[in-house]
């Protein structure tokens, strides 16, 4: 069974423009997590979708939003990018909702804002 | 807000050792805890995962236990080898349904 896919594996971008990063979960998993990982402030959680429904949300602004397509597939897009958002960006699926069952990552996406 | 964090942050120990890494989380109230590891520039492995009823799981090497009472986890590692060297972290689930993750112990294992 193919792990979690993510797309692209590495972005450098400027300021000010948007990005969209792509996960594909693994075949049979309708839980999509996004997390940011950056050396200051490690792993946080930013939204979680199910069945193309935004569950929950972290602390994180508005620049920040995903969406879930009906293969469960999930986009997760930046608006008017700054410096402090290059980091490692992580997708994770799980079989149902995260609350009880393990979470798969897959290798992320390395975006760097200049 | 659950708070979760790891000690040592970094350990070397000599290759054929036994080890222990710890996790301790301020809000007893979770759903389950997950062990990964994460190698540089890559994503997380999932090594364990122990619902939160619970006490320990086994694979391999590996032993994880958690005491849900006290808000901690231990993760054993049995005769250390160098391809064990990487990042370890601990995640626990909450009701709000997202990980939320210790800093990580980096652990080197020394030939």
């Amino acid at each position: 069974k193919a792990g979690v896919t993510q797309t692209p594996r590495y972005l450098i971008k400027t300021r000010g423009q948007q990005v969209t990063l792509s996960c594909s979960p693994i075949s049979g998993h309708r839980s999509v997590s996004w997390y940011q990982q950056t050396p200051g402030q490690g792993l946080q959680f930013l939204f979680e979708y199910f069945s193309e429904t935004q569950r929950n949300k972290g602390n994180f602004p508005g620049r920040f939003s995903g969406r879930q397509f009906s293969n469960s597939r999930s986009e997760m897009n930046v608006s008017t990018l700054e410096l402090g958002d290059s980091a490692l960006y992580l997708c994770a699926s799980s079989l149902d909702r995260a609350l009880s069952y393990e979470q798969y990552f897959g290798p992320g996406t390395r975006l760097t804002v200049t | 807000k659950q708070e979760v964090t790891q000690i040592p942050a970094a350990l070397s120990v000599p290759e054929g050792e036994n080890l222990v890494l710890n996790c301790s989380f301020t809000d007893s109230a979770i759903y389950n805890l997950q062990w990964f590891r994460q190698d540089p520039g890559k994503g997380l492995t999932s090594l364990l995962l122990i619902q939160s009823s619970q006490r320990e799981q086994t694979s391999g090497r590996l032993n994880a236990s958690l005491d849900k009472s006290s808000g901690r986890s231990t993760l054993y590692i049995a005769a250390s080898q160098p391809g064990d060297s990487a990042t370890y972290l601990c995640a626990v689930s909450t009701g709000a349904n997202n990980l939320f993750f210790g800093t990580g112990t980096r652990l080197t294992v020394i030939p």
